[in-house]
């Protein structure tokens, strides 16, 4: 069964911490990227990733950093955290765009609580 | 730039009704995929559905059935005799043809909450 792991499900930090996010993907897809998700916003693309060490920002990015060292592993990195960082986080991965099958795969998600 | 739009934030049905989400779209592109997916309880995003703009063709699974229609930029979901474990947040997204060497991104919806009463 393919997957898009992430690393918890649940974490609570507080405000000001560095805060790594990890993903894991066992598709070999080239492409991975991070969403968040809040009531009434759907998910909003923070950074994502076309290639090991490569990354593109995407609509929301401030406040965040990635990290893609291995092709399966993406990292999303909350320099200093803040309340305003409470979300759900979605991790996602998905193959070329020019592959025939073009729909991305999500992981569980991670519910993080920055206090 | 890409934009999906779900009006309906929830919707409230009792088993056995059939229930129609709505999703219009906006793009520029001419080359663009649709898309549906379904978030359960559990939090996990699972696809329902891709579409790409060259293909009109209603598609029916079971009790899913979609509707594309490129002169109204809608891609509409009906559920056929709803069941409980239907209840879910339902995505639609758009994503459009890449710049070279980069990645499809998906433009997401705000979803729709589902709920299927007993």
């Amino acid at each position: 069964d393919v997957k898009v792991t992430q690393s918890s499900r649940y974490l609570v930090k507080r405000t000001g911490e560095k805060v790594f996010l990890e993903c894991v993907q066992d598709m070999d897809h080239e492409n991975m990227f991070w969403y968040r998700q809040d009531p009434g916003l759907g998910l909003r693309l923070i950074y994502f990733s076309y290639d090991v060490k490569m990354k593109e920002k995407g609509d929301i990015p401030e406040g965040y950093s990635v990290s893609r060292e291995k092709k399966e592993r993406f990292s999303l990195i909350l320099e200093s955290a803040s309340t305003n960082q409470t979300s759900m986080y979605l991790c996602a991965s998905s193959p070329h765009p020019g592959s025939m099958n073009t729909e991305a795969v999500f992981g569980q998600g991670t519910r993080l609580t920055v206090v | 730039a890409q934009k999906v739009t779900q009006a309906q934030t929830e919707i409230s049905v009792v088993e056995k009704e059939d229930v129609t989400l709505d999703c219009v779209y906006e793009t520029r592109d001419t080359t663009y995929y649709l898309f549906w997916y379904k978030q359960p309880p559990s939090g996990e995003l699972v696809f329902l559905i891709r579409r790409n703009s060259f293909d009109e063709q209603n598609e029916i699974s079971g009790r899913y059935s979609w509707n594309f229609q490129k002169s109204t930029s809608s891609f509409n979901f009906t559920i056929t005799a709803s069941q409980v474990v239907d209840s879910a947040v339902y995505f639609c997204a758009l994503s459009e043809a890449p710049s070279t060497g980069s990645a499809r991104q998906l433009t997401f919806g705000s979803g729709t909450q589902l709920t299927v009463l007993p």
